[in-house]
């Protein structure tokens, strides 16, 4: 079955503009997970979305968001990008939340 | 705050032997385990999940978990040069209102050696 669909694959973006990422889950799973990569920091908790509703967040600034929409499809949202907003930034799929997650290829943002 | 704890390696194992990965993490609350493993320019891929102590097999792949020592590990038997990739803890408190997402760590870059 198809995997876990993530675009664009790539995005380049000028600071202080917003940007929205997509993820469409592994058909069947309700929860959506976002994930930041970067080199320092490795890879941290954004968010997780399950049946539309938020169920938790890591520690990040209020500028990303998200949502998740009746087909479990998600979005995630940055606005006012900062050069440090520059990473890979990966969505998860699961059946239930604390259950196996699968991940989409990533979208790579650069902000300069 | 959670923490999770992986030796960033490289660990160099001469192929055929076995790897050992090892993790451990500060959460007693944390009820769910997994190793993903990442090579470099893609995505992290789920290779084994845990749940309760002992031990676990899946092919080559053994994950072993001990909750009362708060350490889990991952072993490679018969490793190959296609297994050399940086190698994922990831630790979850568990379902509903306690659960904060997955926790990882660094990650253990690991090398077989032909």
């Amino acid at each position: 079955k198809a995997g876990v669909t993530q675009t664009p694959r790539y995005l380049i973006k000028t600071r202080g503009q917003q940007v929205t990422l997509s993820c469409s889950p592994i058909s069947g799973h309700r929860s959506v997970s976002w994930y930041q990569q970067t080199p320092g920091q490795g890879l941290q908790f954004l968010f997780e979305y399950f049946s539309e509703t938020q169920r938790n967040k890591g520690n990040f600034p209020g500028r990303f968001s998200g949502r998740q929409f009746s087909n479990s499809r998600s979005e995630m949202n940055v606005s006012t990008l900062e050069l440090g907003d520059s990473a890979l930034y990966l969505c998860a799929s699961s059946y239930q939340i604390g259950t196996e997650a699968f991940f989409g290829q990533g979208t790579r943002l650069t902000v300069v | 705050q959670k923490e999770v704890e992986q030796n960033s390696g490289p660990l160099s194992v001469p192929e055929g032997a076995i790897a050992s990965l090892n993790c451990t993490y500060s959460d007693r609350g944390s009820q769910s385990f997994f190793w993903y493993r990442q090579y470099s320019g893609k995505s992290p891929e789920l290779i084994m999940s845990i749940y309760s102590n002992g031990d676990k097999e899946d092919g080559r792949f053994t994950a072993q978990l001990n909750k009362a020592s708060q350490y889990v590990s991952l072993l490679i038997r018969d490793s190959q040069p296609s297994d050399s990739a940086t190698y994922l803890c990831a630790v979850n408190i568990g379902s509903g209102g306690g659960a904060d997402g997955l926790t990882f760590g660094k990650g253990t870059h690991l090398i077989i050696q032909p």
